[in-house]
């Protein structure tokens, strides 16, 4: 079983419409990050969280530290917002966990 | 500066070759990461780097050799791969260790092919 779980594994918008991609961990955590990549390979810190929520532009992540759930909105989805989404979390080990990624595909 | 830079973008080694990935930063960065990527899978943490000190090793088998000459460098030494260690070789910075200074600022990768 791995540490992150993320849900969807792959997700199909149509431009405009509200995006929530999941992330449920098992292990103590001391921040949890959701990170961007982009096809050829680019990663984007998004956020990083230890509570509560955090909002950038059209992005919203939020957490959930005692239900160890965490989850990122995309509000008004552009095709620009294709990528693939990953939740990492630092555990108190200082070691750092990846969930599988989510793949979204935003259709114009 | 708020990036960190790798090269080559791209390298194609024959499996006797010996090449080496670098990676800069000159944010004031004081841990520094090495990861490797499959296609469609996430990053696979290899080396951490804390204080030029090398932190964490996760059982990487010993034709991968990080460096680490000063603060701002980390090197990534190849020699004897095989046609599977052919991947994204992604290169991260964060100020430090630990959940206060663990944004990590990610290179644009290095695409390794191994034949």
């Amino acid at each position: 079983k791995n540490e992150v779980e993320q849900s969807p594994q792959n997700l199909t918008a149509q431009e405009g419409e509200f995006i929530t991609i999941n992330c449920s961990y098992s292990v103590g955590i001391s921040a949890l990050h959701w990170l961007q990549q982009h096809p050829g390979g680019g990663i984007v810190s998004l956020f990083m969280l230890s509570s509560g929520k955090k909002k950038h532009g059209r992005l919203i992540a939020t957490i959930n530290i005692q239900e160890k759930h965490s989850s990122l909105h995309i509000t008004a989805s552009h095709p620009r917002d294709s990528a693939v989404y990953i939740c990492a979390v630092l555990n108190t080990g200082n070691q750092f966990y990846f969930g599988t990624g989510t793949s979204l595909t935003v259709i114009p | 500066d708020t990036e960190v830079t790798q090269t080559p973008k791209h390298l194609v080694m024959g499996m006797t070759n010996k090449k080496s990935l670098k990676c800069e930063q000159h944010m004031g960065h004081r841990a520094m990461y090495w990861y490797k990527q499959k296609a469609k899978k996430p990053p696979e943490l290899m080396f951490v780097y804390s204080y030029e000190k090398l932190s964490i090793n996760e059982s990487v088998p010993s034709r991968f050799s990080p460096e680490c000459p000063n603060s701002s460098l980390l090197n990534l030494h190849l020699h004897a791969l095989q046609p599977e260690d052919s991947a994204l070789y992604l290169c991260a910075s964060s100020q430090g260790l630990g959940a206060g200074g663990s944004e990590q600022f990610f290179g644009p990768g290095t695409r390794l092919t191994v034949l």
